[in-house]
């Protein structure tokens, strides 16, 4: 099956800074891929769509200029939170694959922002 | 907007009991998957059962699909240890351009 390689694992970062996240689709070429916000002991929220070649595609209320999404090949996907701050400390998870077959999740990447 | 509601929200058995977690939605689907979350980890794809059908097994996992009840279940038999993680229902609905739908999972402890 699809391997999803998401890095880093938990990354800690200063208020006001921006921290990026990578999801790699390792064995299998991903022209969407699908990143997901998850707080403690609650269910994955999704926040946007990422093409590859074009613009993410936001859910309504997630801030585009906010989580920066970049899905510039077939195997890379970034998100960046730009200027983070404390309220955006949570468990990110990127995903790839089809609605009718299932999905693989990246193993999730804990941001602390202090 | 989450569709999915599981029950229990938490549920705590002794190993080698069977364990049950419910799954409920609102609209028409076209599958229902299930997925499995170790504590800080990703989540992994258990088990997709499709409309049209009402029951499926792959290995210890049994999961069957009420359409008309809008419901499903998760069954795990002989339970381990290593199974405690949190269950998470995911609904591909009918007609809608969305990704999947979650549920607000289930967390399940199997006592040693």
């Amino acid at each position: 099956g699809a391997v999803v390689s998401q890095h880093p694992s938990w990354v800690i970062c200063k208020s006001g800074t921006s921290v990026k996240i990578e999801c790699r689709s390792l064995d299998f070429q991903a022209t969407t891929m699908f990143w997901y916000r998850q707080f403690p002991k609650q269910s994955l929220m999704l926040m946007a769509t990422s093409n590859e070649g074009s613009k993410a595609t936001y859910e309504q209320g997630v801030e585009k200029d906010k989580f920066l999404i970049n899905h510039a090949s077939l195997t890379l996907s970034t998100l960046t939170v730009t200027s983070a701050h404390p309220e955006d400390s949570s468990f990110y998870i990127c995903s790839e694959g089809d609605r009718g077959y299932g999905y693989t999740f990246g193993s999730g990447t804990r941001l602390t922002v202090v | 907007s989450q569709q999915g509601e599981e029950d229990p929200q938490a549920l705590s058995i002794q190993e080698g009991e069977n364990a049950t977690m419910n799954c409920s939605y609102k609209t028409s689907i076209n599958n229902l998957q299930w997925y499995r979350q170790n504590s800080g980890r990703g989540l992994v794809h258990l088990i997709l059962i499709r409309s049209n059908e009402r029951e499926k097994h792959s290995g210890r996992l049994r999961v069957t699909l009420d359409t008309s009840k809008k419901s499903s279940s998760l069954l795990i038999t002989a339970s381990r240890a290593a199974d405690t993680a949190s269950y998470f229902c995911a609904t591909d609905d009918a007609g809608s351009a969305r990704q999947l739908t979650f549920g607000s999972g289930t967390q399940l402890t199997v006592l040693p």
